[in-house]
């Protein structure tokens, strides 16, 4: 009964630190995506992948990488940390790409502090 | 550019008593899902409610239901006898089945007064 799994739960970095932000979901969803929450901006969608091999950008992008080796597995790396990457990010996947009315299912979140 | 608008970013509400959050969106698809999201404390994201834009009739679940107005492109929602643990940020969100993004609005925190 996993879902999505983030790790860490929480971290701190200096600035220009790199780090990978993992996830990884057992529900055999083909989408899966990361999200930014700030007070007051919501959620906004960094990056998507709609299966393995295939990732694309979303509206907040720059600074951050990911990749999609298998379905499961949807890393989130931060090359050159900056204080404005302090944030919570979310992992969420769901099933199927397009024609669905599936929801996201969400990770638990992780605190990023970059200091 | 689709957008979610939640004007309340605050709401309080009276143990067992009805309260409404509102969300509008602005969008020229006709086809389109609509969510909404609760975080409580525990910053866990939770699926509430949702609604497909082609039903006329309004979603409901248990104590939470929507009034979806389509041309007004208006969507909030319905809390019924409020309980302790509804306490949270509530999140409006929209999907086009043609694109892969959701669409967040900047949330609505409800607090419930015992």
């Amino acid at each position: 009964n996993a879902g999505v799994t983030q790790t860490p739960k929480f971290q701190v970095l200096k600035t220009g630190q790199s780090m990978t932000l993992q996830c990884a979901q057992d529900m055999n969803h083909e989408y899966m995506s990361w999200y930014r929450q700030d007070p007051g901006m919501g959620l906004r969608l960094i990056h998507y992948s709609v299966g393995a091999g295939i990732t694309d950008q979303g509206e907040v992008p720059n600074g951050y990488n990911v990749s999609r080796s298998t379905t499961e597995d949807f890393p989130l790396r931060l090359l050159s940390a900056a204080p404005s990457q302090t944030s919570v990010y979310f992992c969420a996947s769901r099933a199927g790409t397009t024609r669905n009315t599936g929801e996201l299912f969400f990770g638990e979140g992780s605190r990023l502090t970059v200091l | 550019a689709q957008t979610v608008t939640q004007s309340q970013p605050e709401m309080s509400v009276q143990e067992a008593e009805t309260v409404t959050l509102s969300c509008t969106y602005d969008t020229s698809e006709s086809d389109y899902y609509l969510f909404w999201y609760k975080q409580p404390p525990s910053r866990q994201m939770i699926l509430v409610i949702r609604q497909e834009a082609y039903k006329q009739q309004n979603a409901t679940e248990n104590r939470f239901s929507v009034n979806f107005q389509k041309a007004a492109k208006s969507f909030s929602l319905k809390i019924s006898d409020s309980q302790l643990g509804d306490a949270a940020m509530y999140f409006c969100a929209y999907r086009t089945p043609a694109r892969n993004q959701f669409y967040f609005g900047t949330g609505t925190s409800l607090t419930v007064i015992p």
